[in-house]
Protein backbone atom coordinates (compact mmCIF):
# COMPACT_ATOMS: atom_id res chain seq x y z
CA UNK A 1 0.00 0.00 0.00
CA UNK A 2 1.25 3.23 -0.47
CA UNK A 3 1.46 5.30 2.99
CA UNK A 4 1.17 9.25 2.67
CA UNK A 5 3.00 10.92 5.55
CA UNK A 6 1.01 14.10 6.85
CA UNK A 7 2.98 17.01 8.68
CA UNK A 8 2.40 18.49 11.21
CA UNK A 9 0.24 16.27 13.21
CA UNK A 10 -1.46 19.16 14.99
CA UNK A 11 -1.22 22.93 13.47
CA UNK A 12 -1.68 25.67 15.66
CA UNK A 13 -2.53 29.20 14.16
CA UNK A 14 -4.13 32.42 14.91
CA UNK A 15 -6.90 34.11 12.41
CA UNK A 16 -5.37 35.30 9.32
CA UNK A 17 -2.12 33.36 9.49
CA UNK A 18 -0.94 31.98 6.14
CA UNK A 19 -0.31 27.87 7.20
CA UNK A 20 1.19 25.05 5.22
CA UNK A 21 0.45 21.08 5.36
CA UNK A 22 3.24 18.52 3.88
CA UNK A 23 1.50 15.11 2.64
CA UNK A 24 4.92 12.83 1.26
CA UNK A 25 4.13 9.54 -0.89
CA UNK A 26 6.16 6.14 -0.79
CA UNK A 27 5.36 5.89 -4.24
CA UNK A 28 5.16 8.66 -7.05
CA UNK A 29 1.52 9.27 -7.50
CA UNK A 30 2.34 10.24 -11.23
CA UNK A 31 -0.43 8.05 -13.07
CA UNK A 32 0.40 6.32 -16.43
CA UNK A 33 -1.92 8.76 -17.76
CA UNK A 34 -0.46 11.64 -17.13
CA UNK A 35 -2.68 12.64 -13.64
CA UNK A 36 -1.59 12.81 -10.18
CA UNK A 37 -4.39 11.09 -8.59
CA UNK A 38 -4.10 13.57 -5.33
CA UNK A 39 -6.55 14.96 -3.37
CA UNK A 40 -7.14 17.32 0.19
CA UNK A 41 -10.13 16.80 2.22
CA UNK A 42 -11.62 19.08 5.42
CA UNK A 43 -13.55 17.24 7.99
CA UNK A 44 -14.88 20.03 9.98
CA UNK A 45 -16.64 18.69 14.22
CA UNK A 46 -19.21 15.87 13.26
CA UNK A 47 -19.67 16.35 9.93
CA UNK A 48 -18.60 14.52 6.42
CA UNK A 49 -15.34 15.04 4.67
CA UNK A 50 -15.24 18.14 2.33
CA UNK A 51 -12.82 17.90 -0.60
CA UNK A 52 -10.96 21.09 -0.98
CA UNK A 53 -8.73 20.16 -3.99
CA UNK A 54 -8.40 17.51 -6.53
CA UNK A 55 -5.67 16.37 -8.84
CA UNK A 56 -3.03 18.20 -7.11
CA UNK A 57 -4.01 21.74 -7.52
CA UNK A 58 -7.94 22.37 -8.86
CA UNK A 59 -9.51 23.99 -6.57
CA UNK A 60 -12.73 21.97 -5.41
CA UNK A 61 -16.47 23.72 -6.25
CA UNK A 62 -17.03 26.50 -4.01
CA UNK A 63 -13.55 26.40 -2.36
CA UNK A 64 -12.77 29.70 -1.16
CA UNK A 65 -9.00 30.61 -3.01
CA UNK A 66 -7.04 30.66 0.09
CA UNK A 67 -6.63 26.97 0.25
CA UNK A 68 -4.49 25.99 -2.84
CA UNK A 69 -2.56 23.30 -3.76
CA UNK A 70 1.01 22.38 -5.64
CA UNK A 71 3.65 19.69 -5.70
CA UNK A 72 4.32 16.72 -7.60
CA UNK A 73 5.69 13.23 -7.47
CA UNK A 74 5.82 12.14 -3.74
CA UNK A 75 6.00 15.48 -2.32
CA UNK A 76 2.52 17.93 -2.13
CA UNK A 77 1.46 20.98 -0.29
CA UNK A 78 -1.90 22.51 0.90
CA UNK A 79 -1.57 25.80 1.85
CA UNK A 80 -3.99 28.36 3.40
CA UNK A 81 -3.77 31.86 2.74
CA UNK A 82 -5.32 33.94 6.08
CA UNK A 83 -7.00 31.07 8.19
CA UNK A 84 -10.69 32.08 8.98
CA UNK A 85 -12.57 29.91 12.15
CA UNK A 86 -14.10 28.27 9.80
CA UNK A 87 -11.69 26.03 8.52
CA UNK A 88 -10.97 24.40 11.82
CA UNK A 89 -10.95 20.79 11.88
CA UNK A 90 -8.96 17.89 10.46
CA UNK A 91 -7.19 17.89 7.22
CA UNK A 92 -6.22 14.97 5.27
CA UNK A 93 -4.24 13.93 2.03
CA UNK A 94 -5.43 10.99 -0.70
CA UNK A 95 -3.95 9.20 -3.48
CA UNK A 96 -5.81 7.24 -6.07
CA UNK A 97 -3.75 6.54 -8.51
CA UNK A 98 -2.79 3.37 -6.65
CA UNK A 99 -5.59 1.54 -4.44
CA UNK A 100 -7.08 4.66 -2.57
CA UNK A 101 -5.51 5.74 0.99
CA UNK A 102 -5.51 8.54 3.37
CA UNK A 103 -3.02 10.74 5.55
CA UNK A 104 -3.14 10.17 9.30
CA UNK A 105 -5.25 13.98 8.59
CA UNK A 106 -3.50 17.38 10.46
CA UNK A 107 -5.40 19.07 13.14
CA UNK A 108 -5.88 22.34 12.76
CA UNK A 109 -6.81 24.51 15.96
CA UNK A 110 -6.84 27.67 17.11
CA UNK A 111 -3.56 29.11 19.45
CA UNK B 1 -28.61 19.21 -5.54
CA UNK B 2 -26.66 16.46 -4.94
CA UNK B 3 -27.45 14.16 -2.23
CA UNK B 4 -26.26 10.91 -1.14
CA UNK B 5 -27.99 9.52 2.08
CA UNK B 6 -26.81 5.97 3.72
CA UNK B 7 -29.04 3.76 5.76
CA UNK B 8 -28.84 0.45 7.47
CA UNK B 9 -26.53 0.81 9.74
CA UNK B 10 -26.78 -0.57 13.44
CA UNK B 11 -25.46 -2.90 16.09
CA UNK B 12 -24.65 -6.26 14.89
CA UNK B 13 -22.52 -9.34 16.38
CA UNK B 14 -19.51 -10.51 15.11
CA UNK B 15 -19.57 -13.01 12.39
CA UNK B 16 -22.81 -11.73 11.14
CA UNK B 17 -23.89 -9.78 8.00
CA UNK B 18 -25.17 -6.53 6.98
CA UNK B 19 -26.03 -4.78 4.00
CA UNK B 20 -26.07 -0.54 3.78
CA UNK B 21 -27.76 1.37 1.06
CA UNK B 22 -26.86 4.79 -0.14
CA UNK B 23 -29.57 6.62 -1.63
CA UNK B 24 -28.51 9.13 -4.44
CA UNK B 25 -30.53 12.08 -6.34
CA UNK B 26 -29.38 15.35 -8.31
CA UNK B 27 -27.16 13.86 -10.63
CA UNK B 28 -27.14 11.06 -13.25
CA UNK B 29 -26.08 8.03 -10.90
CA UNK B 30 -25.47 5.99 -14.10
CA UNK B 31 -22.69 8.10 -15.00
CA UNK B 32 -20.75 8.03 -11.92
CA UNK B 33 -18.28 5.43 -10.04
CA UNK B 34 -19.48 5.44 -6.66
CA UNK B 35 -17.05 4.49 -3.61
CA UNK B 36 -17.47 3.46 0.37
CA UNK B 37 -15.04 4.81 2.74
CA UNK B 38 -15.16 4.33 6.60
CA UNK B 39 -14.16 6.26 9.73
CA UNK B 40 -13.46 4.07 13.12
CA UNK B 41 -14.25 5.97 16.18
CA UNK B 42 -11.91 8.68 16.61
CA UNK B 43 -9.47 7.31 13.66
CA UNK B 44 -8.68 8.53 10.11
CA UNK B 45 -10.61 7.81 6.92
CA UNK B 46 -10.00 4.57 5.10
CA UNK B 47 -10.91 3.68 1.43
CA UNK B 48 -13.43 0.04 1.58
CA UNK B 49 -14.56 -0.44 -1.86
CA UNK B 50 -15.31 1.35 -5.53
CA UNK B 51 -17.37 0.46 -8.36
CA UNK B 52 -17.34 1.65 -12.05
CA UNK B 53 -20.08 3.30 -13.34
CA UNK B 54 -21.65 0.54 -15.22
CA UNK B 55 -21.06 -1.83 -12.15
CA UNK B 56 -18.65 -4.01 -14.41
CA UNK B 57 -15.39 -3.19 -12.59
CA UNK B 58 -15.39 -3.46 -8.86
CA UNK B 59 -12.35 -2.68 -6.54
CA UNK B 60 -11.55 -3.53 -2.28
CA UNK B 61 -8.91 -2.82 0.23
CA UNK B 62 -7.22 -6.07 1.31
CA UNK B 63 -8.83 -6.07 4.41
CA UNK B 64 -12.63 -7.18 3.25
CA UNK B 65 -11.65 -9.22 -0.25
CA UNK B 66 -13.92 -11.86 -0.01
CA UNK B 67 -16.13 -10.62 2.67
CA UNK B 68 -17.37 -7.33 1.50
CA UNK B 69 -19.72 -6.91 -2.05
CA UNK B 70 -19.98 -3.63 -3.60
CA UNK B 71 -23.01 -3.08 -5.85
CA UNK B 72 -25.41 -0.82 -7.08
CA UNK B 73 -28.40 -0.90 -9.42
CA UNK B 74 -28.68 2.41 -11.65
CA UNK B 75 -32.50 2.18 -12.62
CA UNK B 76 -33.11 2.98 -8.47
CA UNK B 77 -29.74 5.22 -8.10
CA UNK B 78 -28.47 3.31 -5.15
CA UNK B 79 -25.27 1.82 -4.22
CA UNK B 80 -24.91 -1.34 -1.61
CA UNK B 81 -22.56 -2.19 0.94
CA UNK B 82 -22.94 -6.13 1.67
CA UNK B 83 -20.58 -6.63 4.22
CA UNK B 84 -20.32 -10.34 5.82
CA UNK B 85 -18.06 -11.99 8.33
CA UNK B 86 -18.21 -9.04 10.22
CA UNK B 87 -15.62 -7.94 12.17
CA UNK B 88 -14.97 -5.75 15.62
CA UNK B 89 -12.62 -4.18 13.42
CA UNK B 90 -15.53 -3.56 11.00
CA UNK B 91 -16.78 -0.62 13.35
CA UNK B 92 -17.07 2.10 12.15
CA UNK B 93 -19.31 5.49 10.13
CA UNK B 94 -19.23 4.02 6.67
CA UNK B 95 -19.42 7.00 4.47
CA UNK B 96 -21.13 6.87 0.34
CA UNK B 97 -19.42 9.14 -2.24
CA UNK B 98 -19.01 10.07 -6.04
CA UNK B 99 -15.45 8.07 -7.05
CA UNK B 100 -14.47 11.90 -7.70
CA UNK B 101 -14.79 12.06 -3.51
CA UNK B 102 -16.79 15.45 -4.41
CA UNK B 103 -19.61 14.71 -2.77
CA UNK B 104 -20.27 12.75 0.69
CA UNK B 105 -23.45 11.72 2.84
CA UNK B 106 -23.93 11.95 6.00
CA UNK B 107 -22.85 8.21 6.87
CA UNK B 108 -24.04 5.99 8.74
CA UNK B 109 -22.79 3.73 11.72
CA UNK B 110 -21.98 0.59 12.18
CA UNK B 111 -21.20 -1.30 15.34
CA UNK B 112 -19.81 -4.77 15.57
CA UNK B 113 -20.16 -6.22 18.62
CA UNK B 114 -21.22 -9.11 21.10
Amino acid sequence: DVVLTQTPSILSATIGQSVSISCRSSQSLLDSDGNTYLYWFLQRPGQSPQRLIYLVSNLGSGVPNRFSGSGSGTDFTLKISGVEAEDLGVYYCMQATHAPTFGAGTKLELK
Amino acid sequence: EVQLVESGGGLVQPGRSMKLSCAASGFTFSNYGMAWVRQAPTKGLEWVATISYDGSSTYYRDSVKGRFTISRDNAKSTLYLQMNSLRSEDTATYYCTRARFDYWGQGVMVTVSS
